[in-house]
């Protein structure tokens, strides 16, 4: 899988915008970009994934740059519950690789500042 | 999104008891299901995978005569640790495969702290 890049930490003001970058600049033609989030002492929690067009559901936005090396996450309305550590992951599901279990990094600590 | 129970959620147990801590899917059928551990402030560490009707696959390092798992249906994933040791406290966390409708998405269950007295 392909490695990805996250800021430490992040603050945004409840209420705002939150965006969530990630570089995956060796990303390949079948690698899915996944996002999840883990709030303390909780299990993480799948929010959305994408591959080369944006995508947007009822809890996020996900924002692929045409050259797939970098994507951005976004809440489009924080609130204090989504203060939570972030994970971007890179995955090729559908070439046989699905079977695998995910390889977390130390992703983007989110606080909602209020 | 798909849901992915655990139980118990937290468990208490002396030193060389077992422990086993129970997976399921509830809205959707899991062919494959994972197990990892976290420790404090470190992220999520896979430890095996759970195939339904076959041998569970362990990573390097991960004992599996003191981790057995038991995918005895499309829905249930069982862990159980074995003669536990207070290095063996930890948050275990399972998530299961969904390939149903088009998606391949992995969901977690909300985890199992376990201490070892």
């Amino acid at each position: 899988d392909a490695k990805t890049t996250q800021p430490t930490s992040m603050d945004c003001a409840e209420g705002r915008a939150a965006n969530l970058p990630c570089n995956h600049s060796t990303i390949s033609g079948n690698e899915y970009v996944y996002w999840y989030r883990q709030i303390h002492s909780q299990g993480p929690q799948y929010i959305i994934h994408g591959l080369k067009n944006n995508e947007t559901n009822e809890m996020a936005s996900l924002i692929i740059t045409e050259d797939r090396k970098s994507s951005t996450l976004i809440l489009p309305h924080a609130t204090l519950r989504d203060t939570a550590v972030y994970y971007c992951i890179v995955r090729d599901w559908y070439s046989g690789g699905g079977a695998d279990g995910l390889t977390f990094g130390k992703g983007t600590h989110l606080i909602i500042q209020p | 999104g798909a849901v992915v129970s655990q139980h118990p959620s937290r468990v208490i147990c002396k030193s060389g008891t077992s422990v086993k801590i129970e997976c399921r899917s509830l809205d959707f059928q899991a062919t494959t299901m994972f197990w990892y551990r976290q420790f404090p402030k470190q992220s999520l560490m896979l430890m095996a995978t759970s195939n339904e009707g076959s041998k569970a696959t362990y990573e390097q390092g991960v004992e599996k005569d003191k981790f057995l798992i038991n995918h005895a249906s499309l829905t249930l994933s069982t862990l159980t640790v074995t003669s536990a040791h207070p290095e063996d406290s930890s948050f275990y966390i399972c998530s299961a495969r969904d390939r149903g409708g088009g998606v391949d998405t992995q969901y977690f269950g909300p985890g199992t702290r376990l201490t070892v007295l």
